[in-house]
């Protein structure tokens, strides 16, 4: 089946500092990746779409500007997390879908802790 | 009024026993529909996907679509213990080629099996 990886899968970080977060599809092209993010407890909520290529599509209320995504590859897709804050604590999660219209597969989770 | 709800449970089952998951959902564009399964710390698993109405079978698992009454279901025979997770139903309007669909989640009902 489709893989999917992210890394790191934990990082913690001071408040003020950036972090990237790498999603790699392994054995399929993603032309497009999407990035999420949840909550305890909470459903997925989707953060921003992206294609390969292209600038990414974000969701309403999701500031593009801190959370810059680059989805360089067919294979590789970042979140850099801009001068996070505590609030930006979460899980984050990568998916990706190749180019036959078949369904997202997704990664295994970053875990994003701002002290 | 949600676009997608479903209930967080928690549910907790004896080992062998027949598990019913459900959502409902208010737009009545959705045709795609999906059923990921999502253990503690990891990112989401697809477990089965269904087009518009009707039943989809897969081993222990059954996916059932009833569009005119808007609600999905899962259905778990002989569950056993592995399959404690939190079940998240999922669903679109859309799967295009070359494009992007936006995925609405629900929050997700977690299941514990016991030996």
């Amino acid at each position: 089946g489709a893989v999917v990886s992210q890394h790191p899968s934990r990082v913690i970080c001071k408040s003020g500092t950036s972090v990237k977060i790498e999603c790699r599809s392994l054995d399929f092209q993603a032309t497009t990746m999407f990035w999420y993010r949840q909550f305890p407890k909470k459903s997925l909520m989707l953060m921003a779409t992206s294609n390969e290529g292209s600038k990414a599509t974000y969701e309403q209320g999701v500031e593009k500007d801190k959370f810059l995504i680059n989805h360089a590859s067919l294979t590789l897709s970042t979140l850099t997390v801009t001068s996070a804050h505590p609030e930006d604590s979460s899980f984050y999660i990568c998916s990706a879908r190749g180019s036959l219209g078949d369904t997202q597969y997704f990664g295994p989770g970053t875990r994003l802790t701002v002290l | 009024q949600k676009e997608v709800e479903q209930d967080p449970g928690p549910l907790s089952v004896p080992e062998g026993a027949i598990v019913s998951l459900n959502c409902t959902y208010s737009n009545s564009a959705f045709q795609y529909f999906m059923w990921y399964r999502q253990y503690s710390r990891k990112g989401p698993e697809l477990l089965m996907y269904t087009y518009s109405s009707g039943n989809k079978e897969d081993g222990r698992f059954t996916a059932q679509v009833d569009k005119s009454s808007k609600y999905i279901s899962l259905f778990i025979r002989d569950s056993q213990p592995s399959d404690s997770a939190t079940y998240l139903c999922a669903m679109s309007p859309y799967l295009t080629q070359g494009g992007s669909e936006k995925l609405v989640f629900g929050k997700g009902t977690k299941l514990t099996v016991n030996p």
